[in-house]
């Protein structure tokens, strides 16, 4: 299995739809959790932490599923603007940090 | 506030040839800093990272390599490229561990 696993997509949503992305992850001792959002040949900018059951930032929602071991990010009302790549993060011991290879969005009018 | 300064933002280089890439991070001190690549269409990879001046881990035996001569200076260097050496270049850094990265705008690196 490997250490962090995302859906590659693409996700092709109409503007106004929710849309739900999961991410996998293998070490059940990771403790905190990101999603990061990188636009086409630009760099990745945090979205959103995780460090217990979710977290809630407007239309983005983040769920954290220790049991299952993977968490999701909610968009609602999704926008043209949301259209991205959704990378997931998961810390791996004191200093490194391993990215799922990402989730890519399309939202269109 | 903090900011991270990458450059170039864009380099093209023949192959052979030598790179220096180099990131800094003001307005903080002692941060961990991270090399990334990210070949197109993929995931970061990490390659090298440092929790102190002078002190590096690499995670990629290759041809590159990495030093930190001063708190707040990355700098990611190779002695000559390969083709595969092609790839988005990512500097980060996080203020403590494990914690949130900050990503440079990043150097567009093309071997030809």
């Amino acid at each position: 299995r490997k250490e962090v696993e995302q859906d590659p997509g693409p996700f092709n949503v109409p503007e106004g739809a929710t849309v739900a992305f999961n991410c996998t992850y293998s070490n059940s001792a990771s403790q905190s959790f990101f999603w990061y959002r990188q636009d086409c040949r630009k760099e990745p900018k945090l979205l959103m932490s995780v460090y217990s059951s979710g977290n809630e930032d407007g239309r983005f929602t983040a769920q954290l599923n220790r049991a299952s071991q993977y968490i999701s990010l909610l968009i609602r009302d999704s926008k043209l603007s949301d259209s991205a790549t959704y990378l997931c993060v998961v810390p791996s011991g004191t200093y490194k940090y391993i990215f799922g290879t990402g989730t890519r969005l399309k939202v269109l009018a | 506030s903090q900011t991270i300064h990458q450059w170039p933002a864009t380099l093209v280089q023949p192959v052979g040839s030598p790179l220096s890439l180099e990131c800094t991070v003001e307005g903080t001190s002692n941060p961990n800093l991270y090399w990334y690549r990210q070949a197109a269409g993929r995931g970061l990879q990490l390659l090298f990272y440092s929790v102190g001046i002078g002190q590096i881990s690499s995670e990629v035996p290759q041809n590159l390599s990495a030093s930190r001569p001063q708190d707040r200076q990355f700098i990611l260097s190779s002695k000559k490229l390969l083709l595969s050496d092609s790839g988005f270049y990512l500097c980060a850094w996080t203020p403590g561990s494990p914690g949130i990265q900050y990503f440079g705008a990043g150097t567009r690196l093309s071997v030809l």
